[in-house]
């Protein structure tokens, strides 16, 4: 069975910090997911990556094949990028979700 | 477009009781899939759905069914709601099937069952 798993599971951090959420998943995940779920509201699919570094305006996700680890940063945060943010792994049996980083931003 | 719709956002079922959380997407995508959240676990699968006609199970199957008649529409039918289906569902589609296809999901359904 496929796993993955994030670190931290929360993290607040102030206004204008570089934020990095950590994402290790097991052999048999071929894609990584980056997804942002914001209080009370739905799902939103940030990133699919299987190699290499993607960036949408100040977010950017890498991975590691060879170390079977992704990232997701976040540059000059912002309180509006307080959310939960989940990794989830793609393989033959479909996608495994980790639990979720609870990120807050302070003003 | 409207993407991926669910409803109702908020239910309340006695214990044994039935309901239908409805999904559509207006995307033509292939794959249809349901999930529920619970506080401290990830998103777990409860059934999918690969093209019309077309259902199988996920990691959490008991107490749902659910059908695909149209390519649009995959509703999940509680049967005989119980408490330990108080969760969050979502619903959610990608245009194939796969780990390389990015998924749109729905606002969420937030059930009670007392």
């Amino acid at each position: 069975k496929n796993e993955v798993e994030q670190s931290p599971q929360n993290l607040t951090a102030q206004e204008g910090e570089f934020i990095t959420i950590n994402c290790s998943y097991s052999v048999g995940i071929s894609a990584l997911h980056w997804l942002q779920q914001h209080p009370g509201g739905g799902i939103v699919s940030l990133f699919m990556l299987s190699s290499g570094k993607k960036k949408h305006g100040r977010l950017i996700a890498t991975i590691n094949i060879q170390e079977k680890h992704s990232s997701l940063h976040i540059t000059a945060s912002h309180p509006r990028d307080s959310a939960v943010y989940i990794c989830a792994g793609g393989g033959a049996d479909g996608l495994t979700f980790g639990k979720g980083t609870h990120l807050i931003i302070q003003p | 477009n409207a993407g991926v719709t669910q409803t109702p956002k908020f239910q309340v079922l006695k214990t044994g009781q039935s309901m239908t959380l409805q999904c559509a997407q207006d995307m033509n995508h292939e794959y249809m899939s349901w999930y529920r959240q619970d506080p401290g676990m990830g998103l777990r699968l409860i059934h999918y759905s690969v093209g019309a006609g077309i259902t199988d199970q996920g990691e959490v199957p008991n107490g749902y069914n659910v059908s695909r008649s149209t390519t649009e529409d995959f509703p999940l039918r509680l049967l005989s709601a119980a408490p330990s289906q108080t969760s969050v569902y979502f619903c959610a589609s990608s245009r194939v099937t796969g780990q390389y296809s990015p998924l749109h999901f729905g606002n969420g359904t937030r059930l009670t069952v007392t």
